[in-house]
């Protein structure tokens, strides 16, 4: 099936830097999802953007709907160990479908 | 509040043998109900999802089949497992209506040896 490009596939960063991840879609959508997933566990919802331009902040993580609806960012600032974990972008290209479509995942390792 | 359950949270079945994974949403009425599957390091693919009593969409010709006998309850099942079957498995529920946010429950481990 469709999926959105997400990108790095995979980040080393040391604790207390920065985190930046985005997905990319030649589609226009109309949500963008992002969640955490720590291992053995389902993926936890962390923000929900819905309008094109739109910034929301959760804490220290901070995500926006790109201006053309084909792309959405996620940043995570002085990040900390439980940051670790996959992080994915969803989006849904028309509001209230039924299915979304999901990035391949970030995966963020933190050397302490 | 809303919660989501799965169950078992893992599983290790032989080659052959039947299965049936559960999952029952509290706290909300009429929702639609997801299936995906997760295989090691990897994203996450849509098996079935449902819209009400009854209502099975298949998004991949599989081994498995998926049923909705109550209005929150998802069941996830094969008469016969294969090697390739083994992975995560994950639950997920969203409202209906325009801001449907989609959550996900904490998954059940398969493993067919």
């Amino acid at each position: 099936g469709q999926q959105l490009n997400q990108s790095p596939q995979s980040m080393f960063i040391q604790e207390g830097e920065d985190v930046s991840m985005n997905c990319t879609s030649s589609s226009i959508f109309n949500t963008w999802l992002w969640y955490k997933q720590d291992p053995g566990e389902g993926p936890v919802l962390l923000i929900a953007l819905y309008k094109a331009g739109e910034l929301t902040s959760n804490g220290r993580l901070t995500a926006q709907f790109g201006i053309t609806r084909k792309d959405s960012f996620l940043n995570i600032s002085a990040s900390i160990p439980s940051d670790v974990g996959i992080y994915f972008c969803a989006g849904r290209k028309i509001q209230g479908a039924q299915k979304l479509v999901f990035g391949q995942g970030t995966r963020l390792t933190i050397n302490p | 509040s809303q919660t989501i359950h799965q169950w078992p949270a893992t599983l290790v079945q032989p080659v052959g043998s039947p299965l049936s994974l559960e999952c029952t949403v509290e706290g909300t009425s009429n929702p639609n109900l997801y299936w995906y599957r997760q295989a090691a390091g990897r994203g996450l693919q849509l098996l079935f999802y449902s819209v009400g009593i009854g209502q099975i969409s298949s998004e991949v010709p599989q081994n498995l089949s998926a049923s909705r006998p109550q209005d929150r309850q998802f069941i996830l099942s094969s008469k016969k497992l294969l090697l390739s079957d083994s992975g995560f498995y994950l639950c997920a529920w969203t409202t209906s209506g325009t801001y449907n946010e989609q959550f996900f429950g904490p998954g059940t481990r398969l493993t067919v040896l």
